[in-house]
């Protein structure tokens, strides 16, 4: 149980166009989840917590009119990257967690390239 | 923003020993996780200790947790080649009434055959 997808897995695009991510749990419903920046070699970096039916949090230096959150049903968010360019190339990876859980399951993870 | 740090950021050992990553952390936290990630994946949850535990197992797995001291550690014994990746700690403090989970830079465990 506690599976977390994400689609695509990889996904090469031209400057300045914009690239969805889907986040989905797909055995449990996830009042919260959270959206991460994976930079080579380094840490994972929190962008925003997604919680269902209400805004999103981003933290600070997350632009929010680039990175768009979308978190509509308590198993799908999605991440739009509008306007990508090629310092947005990055490993993004979300992460869901069950109400009243405390663990967090994270999915596979989505390779992003700007050319 | 509190952050794990984990210690060391590189291990190389034999297989058959055992592996020994630390984190410390440096304010109050609601839990701790551990997580596996292998080169560009996703992250496998290991274990979460609660702040009023000492010590977990599961397998081969050991964690431990000193919130005096602000650290826990994770103990992988009879290592093998496959426990090769990147381990990282996760604290989670309250923020707005919802926990807030950040990462440390991860310890890069490599394990010979």
């Amino acid at each position: 149980g506690a599976v977390v997808s994400q689609h695509p897995s990889r996904v090469i695009c031209k400057s300045g166009t914009s690239v969805k991510i889907e986040c989905r749990s797909l055995d449990f419903q996830a009042t919260t989840m959270f959206w991460y920046r994976q930079f080579p070699k380094q840490s994972l970096m929190l962008m925003a917590t997604s919680n269902e039916g209400s805004k999103a949090t981003y933290e600070q230096g997350v632009e929010k009119d680039k990175f768009l959150i979308n978190h509509a049903s308590l198993t799908l968010s999605t991440l739009t990257v509008t306007s990508a360019h090629p310092e947005d190339s990055s490993f993004y990876i979300c992460s869901a967690r069950a109400s009243g859980g405390d663990t967090q399951y994270f999915g596979p993870g989505t390779r992003l390239t700007v050319l | 923003s509190q952050q794990g740090e984990e210690d060391p950021q590189a291990l190389s050992i034999q297989e058959g020993e055992n592996a020994t990553m630390n984190c410390s952390y440096k304010t109050s936290i609601n839990n701790l996780q551990w997580y596996r990630q292998n080169s560009g994946r996703g992250l496998v949850h290991l274990i979460l200790i609660r702040s009023n535990e000492r010590e977990k197992h599961s397998g081969r797995l050991r964690v431990t947790l000193d919130t005096s001291k602000k650290s826990s550690s994770l103990l992988i014994t009879a290592s093998r080649a496959a426990d090769t990746a990147s381990y990282f700690c996760a604290t989670a403090h309250a923020s707005g009434g919802s926990y807030i989970p950040t990462f440390g830079r991860g310890t890069s465990l490599i394990v010979h055959p």
